[in-house]
C-alpha cells in the first residue's frame, strides 16, 4: 500500500536558518504529493503540491521538488521565520482509485528568535 | 466564505458510550473525507463520500464506526461503544471534486477523549 515517511521532530532552528524536512514515499503509479502545515491552534492548510515528476511546488518561500528517482519530496526554505513554527505533514494522493490523502507522521518545527 | 466546520470541538465520553461527530463541508463541495489523528501521529483515512456514489469505507477501523452524509451537505461520524483507543482528533475535509487537483480543505477537528 501507499506510505509516507518523514523525518521526526522536533526540528529547532534559529531565525534565518535554512530548513530541510525530508519526506520519502512508497506508492504504486504516479501519486500527487503535498505538504500541509498546521499552525498552533489552527486547522491543516495546504502549503504546496506537485502532481508529476520534476514538478516544483512553492508557496510562502517554501519549495519542494517531486523526485521520482528517489521517491522524495523534501521541503526546503532558505530563511525561516518565527512565524513558520508549526507542524508540517507530507502527504500523497493516488491518481487512481481512492483519492484520500496518505499522511506522514508530521514534523514539528520550532524557530527561535 | 465559510470554511469546513465541525462540532463539537471537544468531547469527553465514558468508555462504552456512543458518540456522534458532525461535519459541515464548504457549500458546493461534492467530496467529503473523515480522518483520524492520534497523538503524535499522522492522519489516518477513515471514510470518503463523493456525490451520490457509494462511500469508500475502507479506512474504518471496526464495525463500531459508521458515517452518513445527507446529499452533498452535512456528514456525521458515529462511534458506538467507544474504547480508549478511539481517543484522537477527528478531522473532516471537503473538496470541490475527486482527484488530486482538488485541494482538500480541513475543518478544525473534534478532539475525542474516552475515559
Amino acid at each position: 500500500g501507499n506510505s509516507v515517511t518523514q523525518m521526526e521532530g522536533p526540528v529547532t532552528l534559529s531565525e534565518e536558518a535554512f530548513l530541510t524536512i525530508n519526506c520519502t514515499y512508497t506508492a504504486t503509479g504516479y501519486p500527487s504529493l503535498f505538504w500541509y502545515v498546521q499552525y498552533p491552534g489552527e486547522g491543516l492548510q495546504l502549503l504546496l503540491k506537485a502532481t508529476k515528476a520534476d514538478d516544483k511546488g512553492s508557496n510562502k518561500g517554501f519549495e519542494a521538488t517531486y523526485r521520482k528517482e528517489t521517491t522524495s519530496f523534501h521541503l526546503e526554505k532558505g530563511s525561516v521565520q518565527v512565524s513558520d513554527s508549526a507542524v508540517y505533514f507530507c502527504a500523497l494522493s493516488a491518481n487512481t482509485g481512492r483519492r484520500a490523502l496518505t499522511f506522514g507522521s508530521g514534523t514539528r518545527l520550532q524557530v527561535q528568535p | 466564505g465559510a470554511g469546513v466546520s465541525q462540532s463539537p470541538s471537544n468531547k469527553v465520553t465514558e468508555k462504552g458510550k456512543d458518540v456522534e461527530l458532525r461535519c459541515d463541508p464548504i457549500s458546493g463541495h461534492t467530496a467529503l473525507y473523515w480522518y483520524r489523528q492520534r497523538l503524535g501521529q499522522g492522519l489516518e483515512f477513515l471514510i470518503y463520500f463523493q456525490g451520490n456514489s457509494a462511500p469508500d469505507k475502507s479506512g474504518l477501523p471496526s464495525d463500531r464506526f459508521s458515517a452518513e452524509r445527507t446529499g452533498e451537505s452535512v456528514s456525521t461520524l458515529t462511534i458506538q461503544r467507544t474504547q480508549q483507543e478511539d481517543s484522537a482528533v477527528y478531522l473532516c475535509a471537503s473538496s470541490l471534486g475527486e482527484g488530486s487537483s482538488y485541494e482538500q480543505y480541513f475543518g478544525p477537528g473534534t478532539r475525542l477523549t474516552v475515559t
